[in-house]
């Protein structure tokens, strides 16, 4: 059974860094993509970049291209969606997609002072 | 980039009755494989979104057969020939044919 488990919620202030994570199982991970999905409060799903596990190869939405990062260790079936320096408007739900047919449970990020 | 756009934006629909939702990209969706690739998705309050169909017209495992999709190049169609209460949601198209992939703005469905 394909299964993407989200860290947990985050409550963060704006300029501090996050790094969240989502473990994959059930598949042969190096060679899905797997990417991560934006979803504002009240409002709809925006593609935020995708990477392939096996290469590393990654790609950005252009709203999102130099806001985040996105990397992936294959060793131990993990993606992951960082931020440097977090705004109140990256306060959302995040969700990994693996490709598009198998979602993670979303992680909660809220950036607030 | 591939726009997507859908209609309506908000659909109340009467149990048993049929509904359809409207799809439309701003280029193509032909990929040079010749596959189409329009996804659509079911987003229940409070849950991540569920893939319903694939490739335009492919039901995903589990999805009732109530639920279909067709189209072609830029204008495609989600249908529920039927109505139920559990199919209250948000629906999204998608395009994966080329980078970003992208979603349409949603359709909100509920019941009359």
């Amino acid at each position: 059974e394909v299964r993407l488990l989200q860290s947990g919620a985050e409550v963060k202030k704006p300029g501090e860094s996050l790094k969240i994570s989502c473990e994959a199982s059930g598949y042969n991970f190096p060679n899905y993509w797997i990417g991560w999905v934006r979803q504002m409060p009240g409002k709809g799903l925006e593609w935020m970049g995708i990477i392939y596990p096996d290469d590393s190869n990654t790609r950005y939405s252009p709203s999102f291209q130099g806001q985040v990062t996105i990397s992936a260790d294959k060793s131990i079936n993990t993606a992951y969606l960082r931020w440097s320096s977090l705004k109140a408007s990256d306060t959302a739900m995040y969700y990994c997609v693996r490709k598009s047919d198998y979602w993670g449970q979303g992680t909660l990020v809220i950036v607030s002072s | 980039d591939v726009v997507m756009t859908q209609s309506p934006l908000s659909l109340p629909v009467t149990l048993g009755q049929p509904a359809s939702i409207s799809c439309r990209s701003s280029q193509s969706l032909v990929n040079s494989d010749g596959n189409t690739y329009l996804n659509w998705f079911q987003q229940k309050p409070g849950q991540s979104p569920r893939r319903l169909i694939y490739k335009v017209s492919n039901r995903d495992s589990g999805v009732p057969d109530r639920f279909s999709g067709s189209g072609s190049g830029t204008d495609f169609t989600l249908k529920i020939s039927r109505v139920e209460a559990e199919d209250v949601g948000v629906y999204y198209c998608m395009q994966a044919t080329q980078w970003p992939a992208a979603f349409g703005p949603g359709t909100k469905v509920d019941i009359k």
